[in-house]
């Protein structure tokens, strides 16, 4: 398996714009995360998906971000508009239903984003 | 909620020697998953090693080990025979059990990191 797989690997843009990350998740995961790396806050959980449905976006800081899981292969995490304080490594990440010991996150690459 | 503390922001060691990097947890928790990831310069995140806390075995992994001791709340790495490619930024993670319907699931709690340099 070619495990989680993230686009694009680093963006820049401007304040103002807008901004899609995307994400494949390992095939037959039915669970996907949304992860923002920062050197201030750590690593945190923005929101997640179970079978393509949002689950808690209670981590999502503001109204500007959203994320969309149209099907089982694909999701996007998109801010609009996009401000400096941005400016993070967005990580998806993906993982089996829970038990028989499956309780595992599998993280991708990682987007490097610079809003400048 | 639950905390991780990493209180060692660095750590080196000598190539082919063994190195340990603490962890300690706080949680009201009985049942949870504790997690070593390691963050090369390629950013990417990978899964070191896992270990169910109803488990009082130890977790191994080749040359990676862990000393779980659930009572103290620590959750220390060992890296046996250390690698140049063993070089990375280290993370502790805590999860709770996924709870009815998983709605806790996957909430990973991290600690602060402990970059670790492997020199030859």
């Amino acid at each position: 398996d070619a495990g989680v797989i993230q686009s694009p690997r680093h963006e820049v843009t401007e304040m103002g714009q807008e901004v899609t990350l995307r994400c494949k998740p390992i095939s037959g995961h039915d669970y996907l995360f949304w992860y923002r790396q920062t050197m201030m806050r750590g690593l945190e959980l923005l929101i997640y998906f179970n079978n393509n449905v949002p689950i808690d976006d209670s981590g999502m800081p503001e109204d500007r971000f959203s994320a969309k899981m149209p099907n089982a292969s694909f999701s996007t995490l998109k801010i609009q508009p996009s401000e400096p304080r941005d400016s993070a490594v967005y990580f998806c990440a993906s993982s089996n239903s829970p038990g028989q010991g499956r309780e595992k996150l599998f993280f991708g690459s990682g987007t490097q984003l610079s809003v400048l | 909620a639950q905390t991780v503390t990493q209180s060692q922001p660095e750590m080196s060691v000598q190539e082919a020697e063994t190195v340990t990097l603490s962890c300690t947890y706080d949680t009201s928790e009985n049942n949870y998953y504790l997690f070593w990831y390691k963050q090369p310069p390629s950013r990417q995140m990978i899964l070191v090693i896992r270990q169910e806390a109803y488990k009082q075995q130890n977790a191994t992994e080749n040359r990676f080990s862990v000393n779980f001791q659930k009572a103290a709340k620590s959750f220390s790495l060992k890296i046996s025979d250390s690698q140049l490619g063993d070089t990375a930024m280290y993370f502790c993670a805590f999860m709770k059990h996924a709870g009815a319907g998983g709605t806790s699931y996957g909430k990973l709690t991290f600690g602060q990191g402990t970059i670790l340099t492997v020199h030859p």
